[in-house]
């Protein structure tokens, strides 16, 4: 099956820092989403990626989608406390008639220190 | 702003028994989803559900597992004779349509099997 690896695993870094993460795939997906999840609840969608080479703002956040489609990346700038948690990548492959589900990656854990 | 609700938060069973899980998606939605997520591990695809049929399922949703969605609102998961291994957090996801690829998630199911 399709895999996505996240790099780095986890990261330390101090509020204030930006933090910059990313997302491989051996294979070639349609859309790229990024969310985010806090202990023992549900990913919450941060950004949505539509297009090869799209580059996306949301606040202190920015994403692209790369050229060869099989790869993105992630930006926080600024990070606060609040950032902690664990942010997934996740792939979509658009095929007709089905209900297109999502492969997500391996998770890249955020600690901040103050 | 609508979001996907899930119930129980936490539901604890013996290994054997059937357990039902819970979701209301977002209404108007038309594409529902459940995924798991085993403790420390990524977020992985268990089935998608259109039109009132299943759209597709993951080699995980073996014929233990079944969705419904008994009337027009709620969207259930199945699991019939619960295994430990079956232990971990169930996401419920909906998106609203054909052009709209984004899954928002519900807030998950803590399943224990004892």
């Amino acid at each position: 099956g399709q895999q996505l690896n996240q790099s780095p695993q986890s990261m330390f870094i101090q509020e204030g820092e930006d933090v910059s993460m990313n997302c491989t795939s051996s294979s070639i997906f349609n859309t790229w989403l990024w969310y985010k999840q806090d202990p023992g609840e549900g990913p919450v969608l941060l950004i949505a990626l539509y297009k090869a080479g799209e580059l996306t703002s949301n606040g202190r956040l920015t994403a692209q989608f790369g050229i060869t489609r099989k790869d993105s990346f992630l930006n926080i700038s600024a990070s606060i406390p609040s950032d902690v948690g664990i942010y997934f990548c996740a792939g979509l492959i658009l095929n007709t008639g089905t209900a297109s589900k999502l492969t997500f990656g391996t998770g890249t854990r955020l600690q901040v220190t103050l | 702003e609508p979001e996907v609700t899930q119930t129980p938060s936490h539901q604890v069973t013996q290994m054997g028994q059937e357990v039902i899980l819970r979701c209301v998606p977002i209404s108007n939605h038309l594409y529902f989803y459940w995924y798991r997520q085993i403790l420390g591990q990524k977020v992985e695809f268990l089935v998608s559900f259109y039109n009132n049929e299943i759209s597709e399922k993951s080699e995980i949703f073996d014929d233990q597992f079944s969705v419904e969605r008994p009337d027009g609102s709620n969207f259930t998961l199945k699991i019939r004779s619960t295994k430990l291994e079956d232990s971990a957090m169930y996401f419920c996801a909906s998106r609203l349509s054909d052009r709209q690829y984004t899954q928002y998630f519900g807030p998950g199911t803590r399943l224990t099997v004892l």
